[in-house]
């Protein structure tokens, strides 16, 4: 059983690049959500999407955008990439809210 | 929005000894999540736990939704706990979970 599935794990960006994030999951969650982890700061929401068809930003949504592609897969897109997007970030889901969330490995993205 | 206070921020251990983590909420919440982040950065679920206390092995978590806390104990800490501890909590009528900033927990053989 995958779980949340990420990819890439590792990436690196020159300023102005862009790119996506894909995140899978197999355990039919209504819910999904993208967070970032920077040193210090523990996890910021930046997009959520409670069902499929719906996103909403969440704390740090500026430079991001996403896509709901069905109900297995939540993208995150970097149009234009800075240096300040440089983290870890983490695809996650839950069934319905109230509920226990499961988490992918992460993608280490650098931004030169 | 919900503010989520852990204590301490970061704790170093001898293999063996006990500790207790504690992470505050500033509202009431309907879930509330433990999670270990290992030094490979994965992010392990813990104990769900919105209100009670459970305990799984070493560890046991107990959470008083009404005083607004929740308690992560570790007994007879390994080297395998070495990581962060994160606490996040979902407020009333709200999909999101809202994570503290963590324990690091560092345990020295």
């Amino acid at each position: 059983n995958a779980g949340v599935t990420q990819t890439p794990k590792f990436q690196v960006l020159k300023t102005g690049q862009s790119m996506t994030l894909q995140c899978a999951q197999d355990m039919n969650h209504n819910s999904m959500y993208w967070y970032r982890q920077d040193p210090g700061m523990g996890l910021r929401l930046i997009y959520y999407s409670a069902s499929e068809g719906t996103t909403d930003k969440g704390e740090v949504p500026n430079g991001y955008n996403v896509s709901r592609l069905n109900k297995r897969e939540f993208s995150l897109r970097l149009e234009s990439a800075a240096p300040s997007q440089t983290s870890v970030y983490f695809c996650a889901s839950s069934a319905v809210k109230n509920t226990e969330a499961f988490f992918g490995q992460g993608t280490r993205l650098t931004v030169v | 929005g919900i503010q989520v206070e852990q204590s301490p921020p970061d704790l170093i251990l001898q293999e063996g000894a006990n500790s207790t983590l504690r992470c505050n909420f500033s509202d009431s919440v309907n879930n509330l999540q433990w999670f270990h982040q290992n030094p490979w950065g994965q992010l392990i679920n813990l104990f769900y736990i919105p209100s009670g206390t459970k305990q799984n092995g070493r560890l046991s978590a107990t959470t008083v939704a009404t005083e607004r806390y929740s308690l992560l104990y570790i007994s007879s800490s390994q080297t395998t706990d070495s990581g962060v501890y994160f606490c996040a909590v979902e407020e009333g009528g709200s999909y999101i979970p809202t994570f503290g900033r963590g324990t690091s927990l560092i345990v020295h053989p």
